[in-house]
């Protein structure tokens, strides 16, 4: 049963461009949420992801969007990235309406801005 | 707002000894808390969760959680640690109607030989 897949590993941007990072939830889940985690802090909740439309979001600007697709899996996309966008994205499953169970986290993937 | 505080930036314990992370909360009505771990270049690794019923809650790896009301705490503990949980722990709280985590700022276990 495979987990929360997350590609690339690693990314690394020069300010001002865009990046796409890609995740596939853990079988069985139709909900998918993005979290930012810089360098000694905890995760922020930046949006999440229910029927092919952005359900929640958190205090991110719009430069962060989104998109899921009918398997479920999702995209996260930054435009004109800045160098406080470096951070461990991380990607997290779940079932929706099922609020009592944990979410299910990738290996995140690793943005360095240059 | 609702918000999750871990006092201690650090947790330093010897092998073999009882170990707590201490984790503070702040929610309207009754929360959902979870404690997951974090190992270098990794995700987060679900260890336990409070919703309802006992306040003493266990979890993997030998991990229990204690939920007090009172003082709205859900503290980590586990009773002989290991060199193996040496790692980061994050306590967070999702409320009832979302399925938004909230995350604290994360606490490092380190334990020595």
């Amino acid at each position: 049963d495979a987990g929360v897949t997350q590609s690339p590993t690693h990314l690394i941007k020069t300010r001002g461009q865009q990046v796409t990072l890609r995740c596939s939830p853990k079988s069985g889940h139709d909900t998918v949420s993005w979290y930012q985690q810089a360098l000694g802090q905890g995760p922020q909740f930046i949006f999440q992801y229910y029927e092919e439309e952005e359900r929640q979001r958190g205090n991110f600007p719009d430069r962060f969007s989104g998109h899921q697709f009918p398997n479920y899996s999702s995209e996260l996309n930054v435009n004109a990235l800045l160098l406080g966008d470096s951070a461990l994205y991380l990607c997290a499953s779940s079932l929706q309406g099922a609020n009592n169970q944990p979410q299910h986290f990738g290996d995140g993937t690793r943005l360095s801005i240059l | 707002a609702q918000s999750v505080a871990q006092p201690e930036d650090q947790v330093n314990v010897a092998e073999g000894n009882p170990l707590t992370v201490k984790c503070t909360y702040s929610v309207s009505g009754n929360p959902y808390l979870f404690w997951y771990v974090q190992y270098p270049n990794r995700g987060l690794q679900f260890l336990l969760k409070y919703i309802t019923g006992d306040n003493l809650v266990k979890g993997s790896y030998g991990f229990e959680a204690e939920f007090n009301k009172s003082q709205t705490s859900f503290h980590l503990k586990k009773p002989s640690a290991l060199v193996s949980d040496s790692a980061l722990y994050f306590c967070a709280v999702r409320d009832r109607t979302t399925d938004k985590l909230i995350f604290g700022t994360g606490t490092r276990l380190q334990v020595f030989p």
